[in-house]
């Protein structure tokens, strides 16, 4: 595998159910990221990882659970999603420095088309 | 506040017709400018990063330039798969990542 893999590539859930998303990333970056991709919309990042600790989260609603267990893999776990949590959830990395600017390319993965009926 | 805007939303082309997609910001401090390309139901595929103002890249048919507030994406001959979905992306001085809704391109045979 190269790049940045996301499964499941589709999923459909009911409003009840609780499903996890899952990145990896095989580039060697240390910081990961959630965005949500919605038709007609610019991407809305959500949260972001560096070296594993959470150092962003855009007010996102506690239906959405991040875990990042190591600088390769991250997760979205969800659980009790609304009709118009509907959209394409994209997983992106990226090699953040330690200090200074930040002025790191993010590579993004194929995405995950979620549908909550 | 920081804002990213790109026009046109929508453009069609001809084969061998070629454009200019529009990117225009406003930001505290530009710590960086990219652009993605997006094809239906995937991923943005990074294309370019430009960091100051003169600054031009090339792949291909595709050519990124940069002013102090806006950038083009130029389009030479283009062909039936350089239609996609292109992105803009800018990082201010605070490190986020702001993208523009982006420009549907068609190219048409």
């Amino acid at each position: 595998e190269t790049g940045v893999t996301q499964t499941p590539r589709h999923l459909v859930m009911g409003m009840t159910n609780k499903k996890s998303l899952k990145c990896e990333q095989h580039l060697g970056h240390n910081a990961m990221y959630w965005y949500k991709q919605s038709a007609k919309k610019p991407l809305e990042l959500m949260f972001v990882y560096n070296f594993k600790e959470q150092t962003e989260n855009n007010s996102v609603p506690s239906r959405f659970s991040p875990e990042c267990p190591n600088s390769s893999h991250l997760f979205l776990h969800l659980h009790t999603l609304q009709p118009e949590d509907s959209a394409l959830y994209l997983c992106a990395s990226s090699q953040a420095p330690s200090s200074g600017w930040r002025t790191d390319t993010q590579y993004f993965g194929p995405g995950t088309r979620l549908t909550v009926l | 506040e920081d804002q990213v805007t790109q026009s046109p939303e929508a453009l069609r082309l001809q084969e061998g017709e070629s454009s200019s997609l529009n990117c225009s910001y406003t930001v505290s401090g530009l710590r960086g400018l990219f652009w993605y390309r997006q094809d239906p139901g995937k991923g943005p595929e990074f294309l370019f990063t430009l960091y100051s103002a003169g600054e031009e890249k090339e792949k291909e048919r595709l050519k990124a330039t940069l002013t102090k507030k806006e950038s083009f994406l130029h389009i030479t001959a283009p062909k039936p798969e350089d239609s996609a979905t292109y992105l803009c992306a800018v990082r201010s001085n605070t490190g986020k990542l702001i993208f523009g809704q982006g420009t549907t391109l068609q190219v048409k045979p």
